[in-house]
């Protein structure tokens, strides 16, 4: 089945430590993007990349970092910066050469830093 | 401006009723407008999405309704089901933006039996 594969579904890191999220697409998507979740605030863009090699930040990208080797991968990193690292994180890839291409999200990887 | 305002934050609906989402946006240059339901522990998916030259989009029970002069935009559920119970995103994207997805805050909607 294609799709996107996250891991791992959950996380546990203590404070001051960075931390790399997984995130591999089989659909031969272009486009890749990284939102987080918090409760009453909806999805924040953090990074995404519409081709490989290249990635732009998005809203909220302060404390992260990214790279894009591999069409299929998209690895996320929270830094010792990030000031508030415990969220919900979500990749999603599309087509991304048309604007009503839709995002296909994995299910998502929960980090809790204590 | 790239915000888009989602209301309410949580919906109680009786099973057979109607469920009411609302957004609102600002930046003009928005052109495609997507609506995605999230079930707990899972991914958005996509649900149903609207052009801004169409005032009405319906798939089965789901229908968007577009104002475009108000810049506004809502989700309808008819005929609330309990396995519609999920957190609905409203979104919108500008052809210039490089695919991005600008999301609202969500609605979680709990439809009782």
């Amino acid at each position: 089945d294609g799709g996107i594969t996250q891991s791992p579904k959950y996380l546990f890191r203590k404070e001051g430590q960075n931390v790399t999220l997984s995130c591999e697409q089989n659909l031969n998507h272009d486009a890749m993007y990284w939102y987080r979740q918090d409760p009453g605030q909806g999805l924040r863009l953090i990074y995404y990349s519409q081709i490989v090699n290249d990635f732009q930040k998005g809203d909220i990208a302060e404390g992260y970092s990214v790279s894009r080797e591999k069409k299929e991968s998209f690895p996320l990193t929270v830094t010792s910066a990030q000031k508030n690292p415990t969220a919900f994180y979500l990749c999603a890839s599309s087509i991304g050469d048309r604007v009503e291409s839709p995002l296909h999200f994995g299910n998502g990887t929960r980090l809790t830093v204590t | 401006q790239q915000q888009v305002k989602q209301s309410p934050q949580s919906l109680i609906v009786q099973k057979g009723g109607i469920s009411i989402i609302n957004c609102a946006y600002e930046n003009t240059a928005f052109d495609y407008f997507p609506w995605y339901q999230q079930f707990p522990g899972k991914g958005p998916a996509l649900l149903i999405a609207i052009r801004p030259d169409v005032s009405e989009k319906k798939e089965g029970r789901f229908t968007i309704s577009f104002n475009k002069s108000a810049k506004q935009f809502s989700l309808h559920i008819m005929d609330s089901q309990p396995g519609d119970s999920a957190t609905y995103f409203c979104a919108a994207r500008s052809y210039n933006q490089g695919g991005k997805l600008i999301f609202g805050q969500g609605t979680e909607l709990s439809v009782k039996p």
